[in-house]
């Protein structure tokens, strides 16, 4: 079974532009988790979908929003990219939300590794 | 509160030897937790979990405990190899997400096995 797929693997852009980054969750998998990793502050957690409804977002500005899809593959855009923004995102999957209130074990890909000049 | 992660400690170990692999949690409502291996240019991969009402979990080479009196788990790997480099995380099941799937992380321990 074909892991967690991100895309692109690396990405270069310049303050003030926007970003869009794609997610393809483990099949069967419904629901998309996003973070964001840097060497600063560590593994911080965007939003997590399910059936194309965002359940959480963690504490970061507007400019980062996303969606998911029918098929539960995700995008995350980031818009007025600051250099502050260059990061590891990362994507999770896990299986079903019917585990509401049990934890379950998130799958991660290998992530977007964003550059901004 | 969040957890942040500002520091990332190494622990050196000699091949052969048993690591252990310490982390403070959070929040004392958290009920499941997950350890993660990250190597270079990977994202974190999943290694154990647990959940609260147990305090001792074991895997292949592995074993997590959690002490929820003092709000601390531990990852012993047996026979460390050099193929374990990498850095490790915890994590915890958020207890203010509604119930959903929510991750906070520790900062991270850089494990590095000499020969």
């Amino acid at each position: 079974k074909a892991g967690v797929t991100q895309t692109p693997r690396y990405l270069i852009k310049t303050r003030g532009q926007q970003v869009t980054l794609s997610c393809s969750p483990i099949s069967g998998h419904r629901s998309v988790s996003w973070y964001q990793q840097t060497p600063g502050q560590g593994l911080q957690f965007l939003f997590e979908y399910f059936s194309e409804t965002q359940r959480n977002k963690g504490n970061f500005p507007g400019r980062f929003s996303g969606r998911q899809f029918s098929n539960s593959r995700s995008e995350m855009n980031v818009s007025t990219l600051e250099l502050g923004d260059s990061a590891l995102y990362l994507c999770a999957s896990s299986l079903s939300s019917q585990n509401r209130g049990k934890g379950e074990k998130l799958f991660f890909g290998s992530g977007t590794q964003l550059s901004v000049l | 509160g969040e957890s942040v992660g500002l520091h990332l400690p190494t622990l050196s170990v000699q091949e052969g030897d048993n690591s252990i692999i310490n982390c403070a949690y959070s929040n004392s409502a958290s009920d499941y937790f997950i350890w993660y291996k990250q190597e270079s240019g990977k994202g974190p991969q999943f290694i154990i979990d647990i959940r609260s009402n147990m305090d001792k979990r074991q895997g292949q080479r592995v074993t997590v405990l959690l002490n929820k009196t003092v709000k601390h788990l531990s990852l012993q790997i047996a026979a460390t190899q050099p193929g374990d480099s990498a850095v490790y995380f915890c994590a915890e099941k958020s207890p203010y997400a509604g119930g959903y799937n929510k991750l906070i992380f520790g900062a991270g321990t850089r494990l590095a096995v000499h020969p």
